[in-house]
């Protein structure tokens, strides 16, 4: 089944603490990108990368971290998070950045 | 930010058709429109495009004015299902980004 899959679906963490969130898909796909959501602020790109090795910022990348080593894989870092990054995340693929397929949310809270 | 105008609520009964208008009343010549939903928080999903043509595929079809300033999403048969927050969303195709506004709040009532 063609899917995006993130790991993992829910996570409590507090500041300060290192954590990674995967995302991997099955179709072959050239285009990732990461989202978050936020009540009122709707979904808002952080990272996007067109192929391997290639990444380049959304419009809220402050805090994140990506790296695409791999076309199947594309963690999110966050570094050192903090409460300002308690967020719903999504990640999505595509053959281009238009009909993207959306992965389904990693609910993270930092404490 | 985004380049749509959306109405932020609607309501539709179940089995009638639900149609979604959208304003973009300043895309240009190589933009897209798109429509997306989004589920109670689940990931959102890719529904349908279109340029200028009206499209149409198994999930809806979309209208597109012909000058191209607004847009209509046509559910035709909609169902409890179909609840859902609704994004339009007008980008270049290629090298393009999806811009998420607030979207228009589908509830589908028995």
């Amino acid at each position: 089944e063609a899917q995006v899959t993130q790991n993992p679906r829910y996570l409590i963490t507090v500041t300060g603490k290192k954590l990674t969130v995967t995302c991997s898909q099955n179709m072959n796909h050239e285009y990732m990108s990461w989202y978050r959501q936020d009540p009122g602020l709707g979904l808002r790109q952080i990272y996007y990368s067109m192929n391997v090795e290639v990444t380049d910022k959304g419009d809220v990348p402050e805090g994140y971290k990506v790296s695409r080593k791999e076309k199947r894989n594309f963690p999110l870092i966050l570094e050192s998070p903090s409460p300002n990054q308690t967020s719903l995340y999504f990640c999505a693929s595509s053959f281009g950045p238009d009909t993207q397929y959306f992965g389904p949310g990693t609910r993270l809270t930092v404490l | 930010d985004a380049k749509t105008t959306q109405p932020p609520s609607m309501d539709c009964a179940e089995g009638r058709a639900a149609n979604l208008p959208c304003n973009h009343s300043t895309i240009s010549g190589n933009e897209y429109v798109y429509w997306y939903r989004q589920i109670h928080s689940q990931g959102p999903q890719y529904i349908i495009h279109g340029l200028k043509n009206n499209e149409t595929n198994e999930m809806a079809s979309l209208i597109i004015t012909e000058d191209r300033k607004s847009s209509t999403l046509i559910l035709p048969h909609a169902t409890l299902r179909d609840t859902a927050v609704y994004y339009c969303i007008v980008t270049e195709r290629a090298g393009g980004k999806l811009i998420f506004g607030q979207g228009t709040e589908l509830s589908v009532k028995p």
